[in-house]
């Protein structure tokens, strides 16, 4: 999956809980992205990031949250105020700073489920 | 909101077959690009054509563009059963604004 790696493959919370999810690159890309995927449906963007120390939020970042605070880390931690969190979270990354213009790599995915 | 919108939903083909794809959008694009993902896996890049080519190739995958109808079609000729994943198109006008379509679900029987 083109060297980003997202751990854990599966998560269960319980309802109330934060759960963070792990995503990491060793590509050396400046940007990286967050989605969330929905039985038969496309991606949506939760969070992106362009540069360390900087993040904008993207369509659905209610009840999201994340930090950039290497360049190859971008966690995602999905808190007690997202009603319905179950999906399946996908991380991203691309070299140039607008993917529109450039190929996102995706890392494996976490399905998150709540319990 | 989606942007792009593929059709048909599913699809399936005996192996050999070709399949046929197509994505409509709404709005301009800079570029479209399509994507594969296999169940339960991360998206792969499959190709980008950018809103000035009519045409591109890859291996036995052939995507067209007609920006006039806003659509995009993705050829796969003789396909196999490890073509078997669901195939999204993305559209980007600028910046970080990538929009995926729904998919879709491509079986290849043996």
């Amino acid at each position: 999956d083109g060297g980003i790696t997202q751990s854990p493959k599966y998560l269960f919370r319980k309802e109330g809980q934060n759960v963070t999810l792990s995503c990491e690159q060793n590509l050396n890309h400046d940007a990286m992205y967050w989605y969330r995927q929905d039985p038969g449906q496309g991606l949506r963007l939760i969070y992106y990031s362009q540069i360390v120390n900087d993040f904008q939020k993207g369509d659905i970042a209610e009840g999201y949250s994340v930090s950039r605070e290497k360049k190859e880390s971008f966690p995602l931690t999905v808190t007690s105020a997202q009603k319905n969190p179950t999906a399946f979270y996908l991380c991203a990354s691309s070299m140039r700073r607008e993917p529109s213009t450039d190929t996102q790599y995706f890392g494996p995915g976490t399905r998150l489920t709540v319990l | 909101s989606q942007q792009g919108e593929e059709d048909p939903q599913a699809l399936s083909i005996q192996e050999g077959e070709n399949a046929t794809m197509n994505c409509s959008y709404k709005t301009s694009i800079n570029n479209l690009q399509w994507y594969r993902q296999n169940s339960g896996r991360g998206l792969v890049h499959l190709i980008l054509i950018r809103s000035n080519e009519r045409e591109k190739h890859s291996g036995r995958l052939r995507v067209t563009l007609d920006t006039s109808k806003k659509s995009s079609s993705l050829l796969i000729t003789a396909s196999r059963a490890a073509d078997t994943a669901s195939y999204f198109c993305a559209t980007a006008l600028r910046g970080y604004d990538m929009r995926f379509g729904a998919g879709t679900r491509l079986t290849v029987k043996p």
